[in-house]
């Protein structure tokens, strides 16, 4: 059974930073793109940014990009997401969830999740 | 970026009866779309991927149609654990978007 754990999430100031982690089990981590999503209090849900199997290519929705960096270590089987500059409207739950693609237009930045953690709160306020 | 409009945004229906959610795309996603489930203090699970392909686990009263910009989910008799907000996904064009939501409440 595949399972992911968020953890890092906390109450940060405006222009704060923090580092997300997820740690992986019950998958072969290396195999598999990853990515993050956020659920900000009582709203939908909002793709953050997806990266690939060796981590070399990484993908940001523009509203995060030069702030959140998203990375891994595959010896650790752990995905990262490092956010910086942060925001009243970063504040949300944060999910890692597994990208799977099959079929065609399979890139990295797509595909659909198909495993969640259970998410991390981030909460910028002052 | 493709915006997915759901509709209707709250659906009021009672146990057994049929279930029918829509995501209409500004534009063209082909089959790329996606359906979730999420039920209140959990996470989202997967459903649907490429409009029509039931995820592994998912009960065969879940079924996903459409193609281009028109796409429905449709829950064939209610059950229950069925009462949970719905989301659909595309991953034809960067970025990843969502629609916003149906919420399947228990009428």
């Amino acid at each position: 059974e595949v399972q992911l754990v968020e953890s890092g999430g906390d109450l940060v100031q405006p222009g704060g930073s923090l580092r997300l982690s997820c740690i992986a089990s019950g998958l072969t981590f290396s195999n598999y793109w990853m990515g993050w999503v956020r659920q900000a209090p009582g709203k939908g849900l909002e793709w953050v940014a997806n990266i690939n199997k060796d981590g070399n290519d990484k993908y940001t929705v523009d509203s995060v990009k030069g702030r959140f960096t998203i990375s891994r270590d595959n010896a650790d089987s752990t995905l990262y997401l490092q956010m910086n500059s942060l925001r009243a409207e970063d504040t949300a739950l944060y999910y890692c969830a597994r990208v799977q693609c099959t079929g065609g237009n399979c890139y990295p930045w797509s595909g659909w999740f198909d495993s969640w953690g259970q998410g991390t709160l981030v909460t910028v306020s002052s | 970026e493709i915006v997915l409009t759901q509709s209707p945004a709250t659906l009021s229906l009672s146990p057994g009866e049929r279930a029918t959610v829509s995501c209409r795309a500004r534009q063209s996603v082909s089959n790329y779309l996606a359906w979730y489930q999420q039920k209140p203090g959990q996470a989202p699970r997967l459903l649907i991927y490429d409009a029509s392909n039931r995820a592994t686990g998912i009960p065969a009263r879940f079924t996903g149609s459409g193609s281009g910009t028109d796409f429905t989910l449709t829950i064939s008799s209610l059950e229950p654990e069925d009462f949970a907000v719905y989301y659909c996904q595309q991953r034809s064009n960067w970025p990843i978007t969502f629609g916003q939501g149906t919420r399947l409440e228990i009428k």
